[in-house]
C-alpha cells in the first residue's frame, strides 16, 4: 500500500483480555516506532525496531506490553490482561532509515476497555 | 528529563496569521517537527527544522532557535480546515525516537 496502514481501526476489550494489534509500515521502510495517544495528549513513544531488531522498547508501560517484528516488515504490539488504563489511540509510525528522520503514521487502533 | 512545551487551546479567525510557540529541554537533539493532526485520525508531517532560522512552505512557516530552544508554526491566511491539533515533535535519542508535546488544538472561527 502507499500508506502505513493498521488494524483493527477500533477494538472494544473486556478489562483482563489479551489484544494484539498489527502494523503494516511502508514497503522498504527500516525503522518502525509504536507509540501511544491518550486522549488530550502528544503521542508517547512506546517500542522501536529496526528491521526485526528491537533497540528500543524503553517506553513500553509494563511487561504486560510486547512488540514484535519477526520479518522485519510486519509489527504487531500485544497487551496482556487489558486494563482500564491501557485505553488509548496506539499509533504505528515508519520511516525510510535510521537516518531519516521523517516519520509516516498509519490512522492508528482505538482500544477501548471496560 | 525531557519536556515540551506549547499551549493548550488556541483560537484564530479565518484570513488571520497565528502563531503556536514551542518550547524544548532535551537530551538529544537532531531536528524538530511539526505535525497536524485533525480528530481521529493520523498526525501529517508539516515541517523539519534542524538548523535556526526559518523555513517556509507555503502558507505554513517554522523557525527554530537551538540556543533557545524554542521553535514556533506560523499559519497565515487561516482556513476553517486548519482547525487541527498542532504537535511538536523533538528527535532525540539513540534511536531517533520523536518526543512530543501535548499539542496545540487550534480552533479557527468564521
Amino acid at each position: 500500500g502507499a500508506g502505513v496502514s493498521q488494524s483493527p481501526r477500533y477494538k472494544v476489550a473486556k478489562r483482563g483480555q489479551d489484544v494484539a494489534l498489527r502494523c503494516d509500515p511502508i514497503s522498504g521502510h527500516v525503522s518502525l516506532f509504536w507509540y501511544q495517544q491518550a486522549l488530550g495528549q502528544g503521542p508517547e513513544f512506546l517500542t522501536y525496531f529496526q528491521n526485526e531488531a528491537q533497540l528500543d522498547k524503553s517506553g513500553l508501560p509494563s511487561d504486560r506490553f510486547f512488540a514484535e517484528r519477526p520479518e522485519g516488515s510486519v509489527s504487531t504490539l500485544k497487551i496482556q490482561r487489558t486494563q482500564q488504563e491501557d485505553s488509548a489511540v496506539y499509533l504505528c509510525a515508519s520511516s525510510f532509515g535510521q537516518a531519516e528522520y521523517e516519520q509516516y503514521f498509519g490512522p492508528g487502533t482505538r482500544l477501548t476497555v471496560t | 528529563g525531557q519536556n515540551i512545551d506549547q499551549p493548550t487551546e488556541m483560537t484564530a479567525t479565518e484570513g488571520a496569521i497565528v502563531q503556536i510557540n514551542c518550547t524544548y529541554q532535551t537530551s538529544g537533539f537532531n531536528g524538530l517537527f511539526w505535525y497536524q493532526q485533525h480528530a481521529g485520525e493520523a498526525p501529517t508531517f508539516l515541517s523539519y527544522n534542524v538548523l535556526d532560522g526559518l523555513e517556509e512552505k507555503g502558507r505554513f512557516s517554522s523557525f527554530l532557535s537551538r540556543s533557545k530552544g524554542y521553535s514556533y508554526l506560523l499559519l497565515k491566511e487561516l482556513q476553517m480546515k486548519d482547525s487541527a491539533s498542532y504537535l511538536c515533535a523533538v528527535v532525540g535519542g539513540a534511536t531517533n525516537k520523536l518526543i512530543f508535546g501535548t499539542g496545540t488544538l487550534l480552533a479557527v472561527q468564521p
